[in-house]
C-alpha cells in the first residue's frame, strides 16, 4: 500500500515569513495529491491539491509543487498570518478513493 | 462542498459495549470513508463504504470490530464493537464530491469524540 511521509512535523516562523511542508510517496500509481488543513478542535478542511498532470498549483498565498520522479510534493506558504497556524496534513491517493495521509506538521505562526 | 453531518458528537462508554456512528449527507455521493484520528495523530482510514455491497477494511481493522452499513447515496453507520479504552479516539466520516461529479476531493464531517473507560 501507499506510505506517505511528512516532514517537518512541527514548524514555527515569524508572521510574514514563508512556511514550506514536504512530503514523499512511495506507490509511482498516486495520481492526486490533496493538502488538508486542520484546527484545533475542528474538522480537516481542504486548503489546495495538485494531479499528476500538473507541476505547480498556486492559490493567492498557498501553493503546492509535485516532483512525480523523485515522488515527493511540497506545501509552500508566504506571507504567513497567525491565522495560518494549525496542523497541516498532505495524502496521496492512486484510485481517488482511498488517501492516505502524512504524519501532519503542526504549524505555528508567531506575531 | 457536501453538508456532512454526525450522530453522536461525542460520547462516553464503558468498555465491552458498543456504539454506533451515523454519518449522513445532504446530497448523494459514491464513496463514503470512516476514519480514525487518535490525539495529536494522523488520519487513519478504516474503511471504505459502497452502497449495495461490503466495505472495504484496511489493514488492521476487522469487520467483527468496526460493522458498517451503507444502506443509501446518503448515508453510512460505523459500529465500535466490544470497546476498549484503546478505542478512545475521533472517529470522521468522509465523502467523495458526489455522485456523476467526477470530484475527488474528500470532505470530512465533524467528527465523533469517543472516550472509553
Amino acid at each position: 500500500g501507499e506510505n506517505v511521509e511528512q516532514h517537518p512535523s512541527t514548524l514555527s516562523v515569524q508572521e510574514g515569513d514563508s512556511a514550506v511542508i514536504k512530503c514523499t510517496y512511495s506507490d509511482s500509481a498516486s495520481n492526486y495529491f490533496p493538502w488538508y488543513k486542520q484546527e484545533l478542535g475542528k474538522r480537516p478542511q481542504l486548503i489546495i491539491d495538485i494531479r499528476s498532470n500538473v507541476g505547480e498549483k498556486k492559490d493567492q498565498r498557498i501553493a503546492v509543487t509535485l516532483n512525480k520522479t523523485a515522488k515527493h510534493f511540497s506545501l509552500h506558504i508566504t506571507e504567513t498570518q497567525p491565522e495560518d497556524s494549525a496542523v497541516y496534513f498532505c495524502a496521496a491517493s492512486r484510485t481517488g478513493n482511498q488517501f492516505y495521509f502524512g504524519t501532519g506538521t503542526s504549524l505555528t505562526v508567531i506575531p | 462542498s457536501a453538508v456532512i453531518s454526525q450522530k453522536p458528537s461525542r460520547d462516553i462508554c464503558q468498555r465491552g459495549t458498543s456504539l454506533t456512528i451515523q454519518c449522513q449527507v445532504d446530497s448523494q455521493v459514491t464513496m463514503m470513508f470512516w476514519y480514525r484520528q487518535q490525539p495529536g495523530q494522523s488520519l487513519t482510514l478504516i474503511a471504505t463504504a459502497n452502497q449495495g455491497s461490503e466495505a472495504t477494511y484496511e489493514s488492521g481493522f476487522v469487520i467483527d470490530k468496526f460493522p458498517i452499513s451503507r444502506p443509501n447515496l446518503t448515508f453510512s453507520t460505523l459500529t465500535v464493537s466490544n470497546m476498549s479504552p484503546e478505542d478512545s479516539s475521533i472517529y470522521l466520516c468522509s465523502v467523495d464530491g458526489g455522485v456523476g461529479t467526477g470530484v475527488r476531493e474528500q470532505f470530512f464531517g465533524p467528527g465523533t469524540r469517543l472516550t472509553v473507560l
